[in-house]
């Protein structure tokens, strides 16, 4: 099966914890992302990758960072986590990014703060 | 500033009726424009897209008018079913090298049996 897999599906965590987000896709594409939805269902992009390469980054506060081992794969990790960090974390990937191909998504992961 | 903007923020339709779902944009670099489908729990599917050289694209019950000069959309769901009930976002990116994408807010909509 080819698609974008993500885990886990939920996680509850305290105040200052660190966090760490798996994401793999198993489409061939070349570009993978990070978004972020909150509880209004607002989607907003977090990161993306191109060949290994931060491409974009939409100025998340820094204790967010994304780490990629190869152009398959690409983990988030948050380094204390905030209240306001409770949203669905949603991975994503494309073909091309030139040609704008729409990227797909995976089922993503829900983030609790307590 | 919201580039990409969606209205209603939620429709109510019956079974067997036509549901229209409005998107509108700023940014005149925007060229493609793809909607997508969210059920509750689960991660936004592509659902159609268009680009801008076109003014209309269909795939089965579901068409997007595009009006380039308005900056303006509209995804049409004909003969809708329960089924259909989610959430759908309009989303927006433009050339350049950059596949950023630019979501609007999402409608959500109902469909009664």
């Amino acid at each position: 099966e080819t698609a974008v897999f993500q885990t886990p599906n939920y996680h509850v965590t305290q105040v200052g914890n660190e966090v760490s987000f798996n994401c793999k896709q198993t489409l061939g594409h070349d570009t993978m992302y990070w978004y972020k939805q909150d509880s209004k269902k607002l989607l907003k992009i977090m990161f993306s990758y191109n060949n290994k390469q931060l491409i974009v980054n939409e100025t998340v506060p820094r204790r967010f960072s994304p780490q990629s081992s190869d152009k398959a794969h690409l983990n988030l990790r948050i380094k204390s986590v905030e209240p306001e960090d409770s949203a669905v974390y949603l991975c994503a990937s494309s073909r091309d990014r030139v040609n704008n191909q729409a990227p797909l998504f995976g089922e993503g992961t829900r983030l609790s703060v307590l | 500033q919201q580039q990409v903007r969606q209205s209603p923020q939620s429709l109510t339709v019956w079974e067997g009726e036509t549901a229209i779902l409005n998107c509108s944009y700023e940014n005149s670099a925007f060229d493609y424009f793809p909607w997508y489908q969210q059920f509750p729990g689960e991660g936004p599917a592509l659902l159609i897209a268009i680009r801008s050289v076109s003014d209309k694209k269909e795939d089965g019950r579901f068409t997007i008018f595009f009006n380039k000069r308005e900056k303006k959309l509209s995804l049409h769901i004909t003969d809708s079913q329960p089924g259909d009930s989610a959430t759908y976002f309009c989303a927006a990116s433009g050339t350049g090298g950059n596949n950023k994408l630019t979501f609007g807010q999402g409608t959500v909509l109902s469909v009664i049996p």
